[in-house]
């Protein structure tokens, strides 16, 4: 069946460092491809997305690109900030019987240093 | 229009009891899923409801988890016969369930204590 595999956390950065969160999937289809954030305190909200091959999501400085060949779809910032601490999801959603299902990975726990 | 909504936001009980927590979705979206947060991280997959098809019943952890869905809208799980290792956030998301690259939007969870 489709998973998303995303690399441990917890991840530990200085403010203004280069982040990346590793995403990998597994799917029988086509699926579209997500990136979800929980803030400390608040609800899991959708931070970008793609819906096919080679496209990038942006949003908040945050990029992510799908990669049909690597089966992958990594979460990059260039500048973290104290404020993107949180913890991100990797998700995928696939056509099934039912419709479409979405999956998440585990998620990553992102801390940022002052 | 309304996010989805959760009730209730807190429920501390006693091992052994019998627990109800409900989902209200947004309006229209067919798709309904129940999701268990430990430690305010993993997000632990329970169970999907998708319009009229027999719920995708596959993440359920025990015979005490349970859950239905009335008229296509307003979902209840249930655990019965409590244990403390069921203390956790219980999260329900909901989309429109039939298009491509659909947003999930999470309600903002029950939390449950076990004691």
């Amino acid at each position: 069946g489709d998973s998303v595999t995303q690399m441990e956390g917890p991840v530990t950065l200085s403010e203004e460092a280069f982040l990346t969160i590793n995403c990998t999937y597994t799917a029988t289809g086509y699926p579209s491809l997500f990136w979800y954030v929980q803030y400390p305190g608040e609800g899991l909200q959708l931070l970008l997305k793609a819906t096919k091959a080679d496209d990038k999501g942006s949003n908040k400085g945050f990029e992510a690109t799908y990669r049909k060949e690597t089966t992958s779809f990594h979460l990059e910032k260039g500048s973290v900030q104290v404020s993107d601490s949180a913890v991100y999801f990797c998700a995928l959603s696939d056509l099934n019987y039912r419709g479409f299902k979405t999956i998440f990975g585990a998620g990553t726990r992102l801390f940022v240093k002052a | 229009g309304a996010g989805v909504s959760q009730s209730p936001s807190n429920k501390v009980t006693e091992k052994g009891k019998d627990v109800e927590l409900r989902c209200d979705p947004i309006s229209g979206h067919t798709a309904l899923y129940w999701y268990r947060q430990s430690l305010g991280q993993g997000l632990e997959f329970l169970i999907y409801f998708q319009g009229n098809s027999a719920p995708d019943k596959s993440g359920l952890p025990s015979d005490r988890f349970s859950a239905e869905r009335t008229g296509g809208s307003v979902s209840t799980l249930t655990i019965q016969r409590t244990q403390q290792e069921d203390s956790a956030v219980y999260l329900c998301a909901s989309s429109l369930g039939d298009r491509e690259g659909e947003t999930q939007y999470f309600g903002p969870g029950t939390r449950l204590l076990v004691l």
